[in-house]
């Protein structure tokens, strides 16, 4: 198989704290994840790649010191969004590479929607 | 730069009706990968197939099946007599750098909405 899971799925919190999301890799290693950030009825945005032992690599116009990005395991990668504000709300997808067959193919999580208040 | 255009932005059957999402992409890569994912209410994204540039052969899995057209750029997918289950978005993706562990470029999605 090739789970990945989501935590938490949903959050709700008010304006100028910091959330963590976790992602993790139940039944396979990832070097690499991905972290995406979907708004309503859009396609999915690519905002940062995640690499165990080294740091993020941040796609064109997403803050680094706004969503922080640790990858410390083979399993788990964390997005942490310092000091949310309302804008910032949204859904948040993550997604691991596996590699099967020769070739790799990304999983993804089930998602966390959050509302900054 | 890649890019990948679903031209049907919604799309409305009703049950056991067939229905094509038809996908386009542009690419500068002689190698490079398709993907099919389904993303239903919930919200998550689950993965439907992987096809890479060199291999154009049509797949079917079960109700559903995939036309992979190197010449057109296309690479549509068909559901055949579809169910209440299939209604959700559907997103066509490829990659970037000609390997299959490149990023991932999405389409728009289409949105199936199938009425019992």
């Amino acid at each position: 198989g090739a789970v990945v899971s989501q935590h938490p799925s949903w959050v709700i919190c008010k304006s100028g704290t910091s959330v963590k999301i976790e992602c993790r890799s139940l039944d396979f290693q990832a070097t690499t994840m991905f972290w995406y950030r979907q708004f309503p009825k859009q396609s999915l945005m690519l905002m940062a790649t995640s690499n165990e032992g080294s740091k993020a690599t941040y796609e064109q116009g997403v803050e680094k010191d706004k969503f922080l990005i640790n990858h410390a395991s083979l399993t788990l990668s964390t997005l942490t969004v310092t000091s949310a504000h309302p804008e910032d709300s949204s859904f948040y997808i993550c997604s691991a590479r596996k590699s099967s067959g020769g070739a790799e193919t990304q999983y993804f999580g089930p998602g966390t929607r959050l509302l900054v208040l | 730069a890649q890019k990948v255009t679903q031209a049907q932005t919604e799309i409305s059957v009703v049950e056991k009706e067939d229905v094509t999402l038809d996908c386009v992409y542009e690419t500068r890569d002689t190698t490079y990968y398709l993907f099919w994912y389904k993303q239903p209410p919930s919200g998550e994204l689950v993965f439907l197939i992987r096809r890479n540039s060199f291999d154009e052969q049509n797949e079917i899995s079960g109700r559903y099946s995939w036309n992979f057209q190197k010449s057109t750029s296309s690479f549509n997918f068909t559901i055949t007599a579809s169910q209440v289950v299939d209604s959700a978005v559907y997103f066509c993706v490829t990659n970037a750098g000609g390997t299959s562990y490149g990023k991932l470029t999405f389409g728009q999605g289409t949105i199936l909405t199938v009425h019992p």
